[in-house]
């Protein structure tokens, strides 16, 4: 089955710079690769998500980048904010097989002032 | 946006009972999803529900521990069977939407404590 690897598992970074995470999956029919934020004691949300006839996607400062052939997908957050701190999890999923989704172990942001 | 309702929020039990958790959907929906998140660790799939026919067990997890109910396609119950310590976890129930785009809601989880 699918196996997602997430990098790193802790990351820290200043108020207004720029995070990185990034990942990894085993399955090559996997083609929607979500990620989500979750807060402290909250259910995890969507916060983008990317399909694998494209290549990268953006929404204001939050990017996702995807290499099919290396099977990586990468979470992009530009110009951090304190709110940016929490959880973030990738994940990867066969739309219209089984729709479930995998998730990576998740990497904690801390957003230092 | 598929709105999930899940109870009980949170519950202390002793081990060696049972627990079942429900899950709630405002939609009909094909499949459901049941989770398990460990303190600090990421989201451990436990099987797949689909409505008329019996579940679909991830690797680690078995029908005996874990039966699943789903009786209509807005509903669906976990159970934690003769629970132990280390079943001490969030549970989140979890449907896929496409409208449009595809999303995975959840549930707000099922805190559980065993003693």
């Amino acid at each position: 089955g699918e196996n997602v690897e997430q990098h790193p598992s802790t990351l820290s970074v200043q108020e207004g710079d720029s995070a990185v995470i990034k990942c990894t999956y085993s399955d090559s029919a996997s083609n929607y690769f979500p990620w989500y934020k979750q807060e402290l004691g909250k259910r995890p949300q969507l916060i983008i998500d990317i399909r694998s006839n494209v290549g990268e996607k953006k929404d204001q400062r939050i990017a996702v980048t995807l290499n099919k052939t290396a099977k990586h997908f990468s979470l992009h957050i530009t110009e951090t904010q304190p709110e940016d701190s929490a959880v973030y999890f990738c994940a990867a999923s066969i739309v219209n097989r089984d729709d479930k989704i995998i998730f990576g172990k998740g990497t904690r942001l801390h957003i230092l002032p | 946006s598929a709105v999930i309702s899940q109870k009980p929020s949170r519950d202390i039990c002793q081990r060696g009972t049972s627990l079942t958790i429900q899950c709630q959907v405002d939609s009909q929906v094909t499949m459901m999803f049941w989770y398990r998140q460990q303190p600090g660790q990421s989201l451990t799939l436990i099987a797949t529900a689909n409505q008329g026919s019996e579940a679909t067990y991830e690797s680690g997890f078995v029908i005996d521990k874990f039966p699943i109910s789903r009786p209509n396609l807005t509903f669906s119950t976990l159970t934690v069977s003769n629970m132990s310590p280390e079943d001490s976890s969030i549970y989140l129930c979890s449907v896929v939407e496409r409208v449009g785009d595809t999303e995975a809601f959840f549930g707000q989880g099922t805190r559980l404590t065993v003693v």
